[in-house]
Protein backbone atom coordinates (compact mmCIF):
# COMPACT_ATOMS: atom_id res chain seq x y z
CA UNK A 1 0.00 0.00 0.00
CA UNK A 2 1.64 3.03 -0.98
CA UNK A 3 1.63 5.86 0.82
CA UNK A 4 2.10 9.86 0.01
CA UNK A 5 4.85 10.58 -2.15
CA UNK A 6 6.16 14.15 -3.06
CA UNK A 7 8.14 15.14 -6.00
CA UNK A 8 10.84 16.65 -6.37
CA UNK A 9 12.19 16.19 -2.79
CA UNK A 10 14.61 19.03 -3.25
CA UNK A 11 14.62 21.92 -5.24
CA UNK A 12 16.35 25.22 -5.59
CA UNK A 13 15.49 28.54 -7.43
CA UNK A 14 16.01 32.22 -7.15
CA UNK A 15 14.42 34.58 -6.06
CA UNK A 16 11.21 36.09 -8.54
CA UNK A 17 10.63 32.73 -9.44
CA UNK A 18 7.86 30.40 -10.03
CA UNK A 19 8.00 26.47 -8.37
CA UNK A 20 5.59 23.31 -8.59
CA UNK A 21 5.23 21.10 -6.36
CA UNK A 22 3.07 17.52 -6.51
CA UNK A 23 1.65 15.36 -4.55
CA UNK A 24 0.23 12.16 -5.12
CA UNK A 25 -2.16 10.88 -2.07
CA UNK A 26 -1.91 7.31 -0.28
CA UNK A 27 -4.15 5.09 -1.99
CA UNK A 28 -7.95 5.36 -1.52
CA UNK A 29 -7.76 9.05 -0.50
CA UNK A 30 -9.69 11.70 -1.89
CA UNK A 31 -8.57 14.81 0.01
CA UNK A 32 -5.16 16.43 0.00
CA UNK A 33 -3.78 19.42 2.54
CA UNK A 34 -0.37 20.96 1.93
CA UNK A 35 1.57 22.41 4.92
CA UNK A 36 4.80 25.00 4.84
CA UNK A 37 6.92 23.80 7.75
CA UNK A 38 9.82 26.82 8.36
CA UNK A 39 13.11 25.46 10.06
CA UNK A 40 12.58 24.67 13.84
CA UNK A 41 9.09 25.68 13.24
CA UNK A 42 5.41 23.43 13.27
CA UNK A 43 4.01 22.91 9.86
CA UNK A 44 1.75 25.79 9.15
CA UNK A 45 -1.55 24.94 6.98
CA UNK A 46 -1.80 26.44 3.63
CA UNK A 47 -4.77 24.95 1.70
CA UNK A 48 -6.98 21.48 1.61
CA UNK A 49 -8.34 20.31 -1.42
CA UNK A 50 -11.51 17.82 -1.90
CA UNK A 51 -13.19 16.94 -5.07
CA UNK A 52 -10.78 19.25 -7.20
CA UNK A 53 -11.66 22.24 -5.07
CA UNK A 54 -10.12 24.28 -2.41
CA UNK A 55 -12.10 23.71 0.57
CA UNK A 56 -10.33 25.16 2.97
CA UNK A 57 -7.46 28.08 3.15
CA UNK A 58 -4.72 29.57 5.96
CA UNK A 59 -3.41 32.56 5.93
CA UNK A 60 -1.05 32.52 2.95
CA UNK A 61 -1.09 35.09 0.28
CA UNK A 62 -2.57 34.10 -3.21
CA UNK A 63 0.93 33.67 -4.67
CA UNK A 64 0.43 30.47 -3.33
CA UNK A 65 -2.47 28.07 -5.15
CA UNK A 66 -3.08 24.99 -5.58
CA UNK A 67 -5.04 22.44 -7.75
CA UNK A 68 -6.72 18.61 -7.55
CA UNK A 69 -6.66 16.67 -10.41
CA UNK A 70 -9.40 14.16 -10.98
CA UNK A 71 -7.03 10.94 -9.94
CA UNK A 72 -7.21 13.37 -6.35
CA UNK A 73 -3.30 14.11 -7.10
CA UNK A 74 -2.49 17.67 -6.21
CA UNK A 75 -0.13 20.40 -7.15
CA UNK A 76 0.89 23.37 -4.96
CA UNK A 77 1.99 26.69 -6.93
CA UNK A 78 3.95 29.57 -5.65
CA UNK A 79 4.70 32.47 -7.84
CA UNK A 80 7.14 35.33 -7.29
CA UNK A 81 9.29 33.82 -4.63
CA UNK A 82 10.59 35.07 -2.01
CA UNK A 83 14.07 33.99 0.08
CA UNK A 84 11.07 33.26 3.16
CA UNK A 85 9.31 30.89 1.11
CA UNK A 86 12.41 28.83 1.63
CA UNK A 87 10.73 25.77 3.80
CA UNK A 88 10.47 22.38 3.79
CA UNK A 89 6.87 22.00 2.02
CA UNK A 90 4.50 19.52 2.78
CA UNK A 91 1.63 17.26 1.53
CA UNK A 92 -1.11 15.03 3.70
CA UNK A 93 -3.35 13.09 2.51
CA UNK A 94 -6.96 12.14 4.48
CA UNK A 95 -10.36 10.23 3.50
CA UNK A 96 -13.96 11.77 3.71
CA UNK A 97 -14.42 14.15 6.44
CA UNK A 98 -12.53 17.51 6.79
CA UNK A 99 -10.82 16.22 10.27
CA UNK A 100 -9.59 13.19 9.52
CA UNK A 101 -6.55 12.01 10.67
CA UNK A 102 -4.16 13.40 7.59
CA UNK A 103 -1.01 11.26 6.60
CA UNK A 104 2.46 13.13 5.25
CA UNK A 105 4.07 12.49 2.35
CA UNK A 106 8.18 12.97 2.95
CA UNK A 107 7.99 16.85 1.98
CA UNK A 108 9.80 19.00 -0.57
CA UNK A 109 12.79 20.82 0.56
CA UNK A 110 12.65 24.36 -1.16
CA UNK A 111 15.57 26.91 -1.30
CA UNK A 112 15.38 30.05 -2.41
CA UNK A 113 18.09 31.95 -3.17
CA UNK B 1 -8.72 31.55 18.00
CA UNK B 2 -6.83 27.94 18.49
CA UNK B 3 -3.48 27.16 20.03
CA UNK B 4 -1.54 24.55 20.71
CA UNK B 5 1.34 24.88 23.23
CA UNK B 6 4.71 22.77 23.97
CA UNK B 7 6.59 24.40 26.23
CA UNK B 8 9.40 21.93 26.17
CA UNK B 9 11.72 22.95 23.66
CA UNK B 10 14.17 20.08 23.94
CA UNK B 11 14.38 16.94 26.10
CA UNK B 12 17.52 15.12 26.99
CA UNK B 13 17.12 11.51 28.22
CA UNK B 14 19.21 8.26 28.27
CA UNK B 15 18.10 4.94 27.16
CA UNK B 16 15.26 3.04 28.50
CA UNK B 17 14.38 6.81 30.69
CA UNK B 18 10.79 7.18 31.05
CA UNK B 19 9.52 10.80 29.21
CA UNK B 20 6.71 13.10 29.13
CA UNK B 21 5.97 15.61 26.31
CA UNK B 22 3.45 18.40 28.07
CA UNK B 23 0.89 19.44 24.91
CA UNK B 24 -1.72 22.47 26.13
CA UNK B 25 -4.44 23.54 23.72
CA UNK B 26 -6.80 26.08 23.45
CA UNK B 27 -10.17 26.33 21.32
CA UNK B 28 -13.74 27.28 22.54
CA UNK B 29 -14.74 24.33 20.20
CA UNK B 30 -16.84 21.78 21.69
CA UNK B 31 -15.78 19.04 18.68
CA UNK B 32 -12.10 19.27 18.07
CA UNK B 33 -9.95 16.43 17.25
CA UNK B 34 -5.98 16.05 19.17
CA UNK B 35 -3.12 14.76 17.41
CA UNK B 36 0.58 13.75 18.13
CA UNK B 37 2.92 13.67 15.37
CA UNK B 38 6.65 12.10 14.96
CA UNK B 39 8.94 13.65 12.77
CA UNK B 40 12.65 12.18 12.33
CA UNK B 41 15.01 13.25 10.66
CA UNK B 42 14.18 12.42 7.34
CA UNK B 43 11.26 14.80 7.99
CA UNK B 44 8.50 13.10 6.88
CA UNK B 45 5.54 13.31 9.57
CA UNK B 46 4.51 9.81 10.75
CA UNK B 47 0.81 9.88 12.89
CA UNK B 48 0.84 8.24 16.14
CA UNK B 49 -2.59 9.05 17.39
CA UNK B 50 -6.03 10.66 17.50
CA UNK B 51 -8.67 11.73 19.91
CA UNK B 52 -11.44 13.54 19.71
CA UNK B 53 -12.42 15.79 22.68
CA UNK B 54 -15.99 13.30 23.75
CA UNK B 55 -13.30 10.41 24.43
CA UNK B 56 -11.49 11.40 27.21
CA UNK B 57 -10.07 7.67 28.26
CA UNK B 58 -5.96 7.21 28.41
CA UNK B 59 -4.57 5.06 25.61
CA UNK B 60 -1.46 3.00 25.34
CA UNK B 61 0.15 1.32 22.76
CA UNK B 62 2.99 -0.36 23.52
CA UNK B 63 5.50 1.81 25.49
CA UNK B 64 3.71 5.06 24.20
CA UNK B 65 0.66 6.59 26.29
CA UNK B 66 -1.36 9.33 26.44
CA UNK B 67 -3.19 11.14 28.80
CA UNK B 68 -6.20 13.24 27.88
CA UNK B 69 -7.40 15.91 30.39
CA UNK B 70 -10.58 18.60 29.54
CA UNK B 71 -10.38 20.30 32.87
CA UNK B 72 -6.56 21.35 32.30
CA UNK B 73 -6.83 21.35 28.07
CA UNK B 74 -4.06 18.85 27.87
CA UNK B 75 -2.81 16.22 25.80
CA UNK B 76 0.49 14.80 27.45
CA UNK B 77 2.28 11.89 25.84
CA UNK B 78 4.84 9.49 27.00
CA UNK B 79 6.70 7.60 26.38
CA UNK B 80 7.99 4.55 28.83
CA UNK B 81 11.64 2.66 28.50
CA UNK B 82 12.99 5.60 25.82
CA UNK B 83 14.72 3.91 22.75
CA UNK B 84 17.58 5.62 20.85
CA UNK B 85 15.34 5.30 17.75
CA UNK B 86 12.72 7.62 19.43
CA UNK B 87 14.83 10.27 19.27
CA UNK B 88 12.93 12.74 16.80
CA UNK B 89 10.71 15.86 17.03
CA UNK B 90 7.34 15.31 18.58
CA UNK B 91 4.09 17.58 17.37
CA UNK B 92 1.04 18.01 18.91
CA UNK B 93 -1.86 18.78 17.31
CA UNK B 94 -5.36 20.54 17.09
CA UNK B 95 -8.28 20.59 14.66
CA UNK B 96 -12.13 21.51 15.29
CA UNK B 97 -14.96 20.37 13.93
CA UNK B 98 -15.73 20.37 10.09
CA UNK B 99 -11.75 22.20 9.53
CA UNK B 100 -9.03 20.38 7.46
CA UNK B 101 -6.76 22.73 9.46
CA UNK B 102 -4.21 20.98 11.61
CA UNK B 103 -3.15 23.68 13.93
CA UNK B 104 0.48 22.75 15.36
CA UNK B 105 2.56 23.15 18.52
CA UNK B 106 6.41 24.37 18.09
CA UNK B 107 7.07 21.11 18.42
CA UNK B 108 9.60 19.32 21.18
CA UNK B 109 12.74 17.51 20.32
CA UNK B 110 13.38 14.50 21.88
CA UNK B 111 16.91 13.07 22.13
CA UNK B 112 17.73 9.29 23.84
CA UNK B 113 21.29 8.66 24.64
CA UNK B 114 22.35 5.60 24.77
Amino acid sequence: DAGVTQSPTHLIKTRGQQVTLRCSPKSGHDTVSWYQQALGQGPQFIFQYYEEEERQRGNFPDRFSGHQFPNYSSELNVNALLLGDSALYLCASSWGQPQETQYFGPGTRLLVL
Amino acid sequence: AQKVTQAQTEISVVEKEDVTLDCVYETRDTTYYLFWYKQPPSGELVFLIRRNSFDEQNEISGRYSWNFQKSTSSFNFTITASQVVDSAVYFCALSVSNTGKLIFGQGTTLQVKP
